[in-house]
């Protein structure tokens, strides 16, 4: 059982650049969610979704858009990289209880 | 909107003692989370409080939850080295929906 798997592990762009990152799960999970995490600041959450073909802002969206075409698979997407937007990134699912995380996607914007 | 705040931010203690990690939160909450992070890992779940009293323990670790406080507490007893990571508390409020809001965390350092 791989619970939540991202890919890639680890990125380094130029600015401007554009990526995706996926998360995957194989729990059926209703919830994704998408978070970065910066030194000294938390979890901050980019967006989530609660269910397949759908998605909603959270915290901290801008520069960033995501998909929900499949249950198992929710996509984050950077169009132009910003230095700013050099962070982890994780991913993680739940049904109804506890929240399953990935193992994190270092991502450097130079 | 939902804030969480942990205090403190920064423990060091020595191994045998004991101390409390506490997670404030401002509004009413369906459900709060309690994670431990290694360094460059991901967040490992330790507890989930559902409900007003909630007490759960877990090895050295014991974790309670008053809602009408809106507080929360992490209690370390006779910590040991192993011990040492960044924990975090998270919040789902009653208007959230599925969202969890993360404190800034604690990290706690143990020394021999």
């Amino acid at each position: 059982n791989a619970g939540v798997t991202q890919t890639p592990k680890f990125r380094v762009l130029k600015t401007g650049q554009s990526m995706t990152l996926l998360c995957a799960q194989d729990m059926n999970h209703e919830y994704m969610y998408w978070y970065r995490q910066d030194p000294g600041m938390g979890l901050r959450l980019i967006h989530y979704s609660v269910g397949e073909g759908t998605t909603a802002k959270g915290e901290v969206p801008d520069g960033y858009n995501v998909s929900r075409l499949k249950k198992q698979n929710f996509l984050l997407g950077l169009e132009s990289a910003a230095p700013s937007q050099t962070s982890v990134y994780f991913c993680a699912s739940t049904g109804t209880g506890e929240l399953f995380f990935g193992e994190g996607s270092r991502l450097t914007v130079l | 909107e939902l804030k969480v705040e942990q205090n403190p931010l920064f423990l060091s203690m020595q191994e045998g003692k004991n101390y409390t990690i506490y997670c404030n939160y401002s509004t009413t909450s369906d459900r709060l989370y309690w994670y431990r992070q290694d360094p460059g890992k991901s967040l490992e779940s330790l507890f989930v409080l559902l409900s007003n009293g909630a007490v759960k323990q877990e090895g050295r670790l014991m974790a309670s939850l008053d809602t009408k406080a809106r507080l929360s507490t992490l209690h370390i007893t006779a910590a040991v080295h192993d011990l040492s990571a960044t924990y975090f508390c998270a919040v789902v409020g009653e208007t959230s929906g599925s969202r969890l809001t993360f404190g800034e965390g604690t990290q706690l350092t143990v020394n021999p």
